[in-house]
């Protein structure tokens, strides 16, 4: 997604919190979405944002949406060897149906 | 239903030859994506189906892409005359229609992992 950017890389330690950041350029995407890939897997969907909210905490995760700004942040809470992966902000394209999706931070927790 | 599942996990091929991979989505999910992933890359959007109608195509799908869905539901994903640059993970995901304002979740499957030598 050449509209989504993501800071390639990020190292945390085990217990931690991670903060994984993006930004987009189309001000109209009404739905914001991270995503997980693990080694040779698929994407997993871990939680979307609709675009009149600020924050939405689900369990460790927390998104943040400045709208203004057009960044998103996903927050890991108490981060896990298990977290380890790569995290894609993603947002509705121009269609409305497909999404976007930027090139992903790769998280390595150490223990 | 175990989610979408992709076939084969993995194919390897000489250039010039064709491949086609299968995926079938979630047996509910009206809406099928097709995306190519490679090294170091986010997945870049291919073609997307309602039902057995192909709404919208990427510039990304070349005249040697072609991929159907015939009954709304598998679809099939065809690459003739393969060339190195074709190796990549192609994934498949769906999705359950609603309103075009909607979150439109999109459920991904393992994908199919293309090298052409």
């Amino acid at each position: 997604g050449e509209d989504v950017e993501q800071s390639l890389f990020l190292s945390v330690r085990e217990g931690d919190s991670s903060v994984i950041n993006c930004t987009y350029t189309d001000s109209s995407s009404t739905y914001l979405y991270w995503y997980k890939q693990e080694p040779g897997a698929g994407l997993q969907l871990l939680t979307y944002i609709f675009s009149n909210m600020d924050m939405k905490q689900d369990q460790r995760l927390t998104v943040l949406l400045n709208k203004k700004d057009k960044h998103l942040s996903l927050r890991i809470a108490d981060t896990q060897t298990g977290d380890s992966a790569i995290y894609f902000c993603a947002e509705k394209g121009p269609s409305g149906y497909a999404l976007n999706f930027g090139k992903g931070t790769s998280l390595l927790v150490t223990p | 239903d175990t989610g979408v599942s992709q076939d084969p996990r993995h194919k390897i091929t000489k250039r010039g030859q064709n491949v086609t991979f299968r995926c079938d989505p979630i047996s509910e999910h009206n809406r099928l994506y097709w995306y190519r992933q490679t090294l170091g890359q986010g997945p870049e959007f291919l073609t997307y189906f309602q039902n057995e109608a192909q709404l919208e195509k990427s510039r990304l799908l070349s005249d040697r892409f072609s991929a159907e869905r015939p009954k709304g539901s598998f679809s099939t994903l065809e690459i003739q005359r393969t060339e190195q640059g074709d190796s990549a993970m192609y994934l498949c995901a769906s999705s359950l229609g609603g309103r075009v304002s909607g979150a439109n979740v999109l459920t991904f499957g393992a994908g199919s992992r293309l090298t052409v030598l």
